[in-house]
């Protein structure tokens, strides 16, 4: 069965920081994965997604993502952090399973951003 | 011009009553989804329809019915509500069933069962 682990819940930073969000999926064979941001009150926004190719994926918003095979990891990251980020984030796997694509999502990871 | 709406955005209601969630997407999309958003934030699926035909029905209760009356409609009826029914009902779609396509989803429905 296929998951997704966001271990971070919630992260502050400096506006103008940089910023990680974690994420590590768990799929028989080769995922599709995808980062959605929350804002609150809102529905979701696919921020970015990794088919296949480059492990290197641009997203709008100047979010990017890199897909690690070997740590079964799809971190979001984004060098310079706007207090208009402030949102959910959610990693998510796709995939073909007998039954319909389906999207499995992390738990989600808050970020706070600081004045 | 949404791509994916959602009435209403929010619904108030009381325990035992039945309520129904519309949506319809303008993407010309094959596939149309109902997720589920608890008070954690945590989603999770709980149908899925493709061209008008059930494919995903994620073990949940019977009280919800999910109905398809073409594929750019998929509406989710609730009989009997319960305090635990009280969340937020994303509708998506995309594409097509398979290959891992994006999902496009709409604002939410916030349901609160009283």
């Amino acid at each position: 069965a296929q998951s997704v682990t966001q271990p971070d819940i919630h992260i502050t930073v400096s506006e103008g920081a940089s910023l990680e969000l974690r994420c590590n999926y768990s799929y028989g064979a080769t995922p599709y994965l995808f980062w959605y941001v929350q804002s609150p009150g809102q529905g979701l926004q696919l921020l970015l997604k990794y088919f296949s190719g480059d492990t290197l994926v641009q997203g709008i918003k100047g979010f990017e993502a890199e897909f690690k095979r070997s740590q079964s990891s799809f971190n979001l990251r984004k060098p310079s952090v706007h207090w208009s980020d402030a949102a959910e984030y959610f990693c998510a796997v796709g995939g073909y399973t007998g039954g319909g694509n389906k999207l499995t999502f992390g738990t989600g990871t808050q970020l706070k951003v600081e004045l | 011009d949404t791509a994916v709406s959602q009435t209403p955005k929010y619904l108030v209601t009381q325990m035992g009553n039945d309520k129904s969630i519309k949506c319809e997407q303008n993407l010309g999309h094959d596939t149309m989804y109902w997720y589920k958003q608890d008070s954690k934030k945590f989603l999770k699926i709980m149908f899925s329809y493709n061209n008008k035909e059930l494919i995903i029905n994620e073990t949940v209760p019977n009280r919800f019915s999910p109905k398809s009356p073409d594929k750019a409609h998929l509406n989710l009826h609730i009989n009997s509500l319960e305090l635990g029914d009280s969340a937020v009902y994303f509708c998506a779609s995309s594409p097509r069933v398979a290959g891992g396509h994006e999902q496009y989803f709409g604002p939410g429905t916030r349901l609160t069962v009283t």
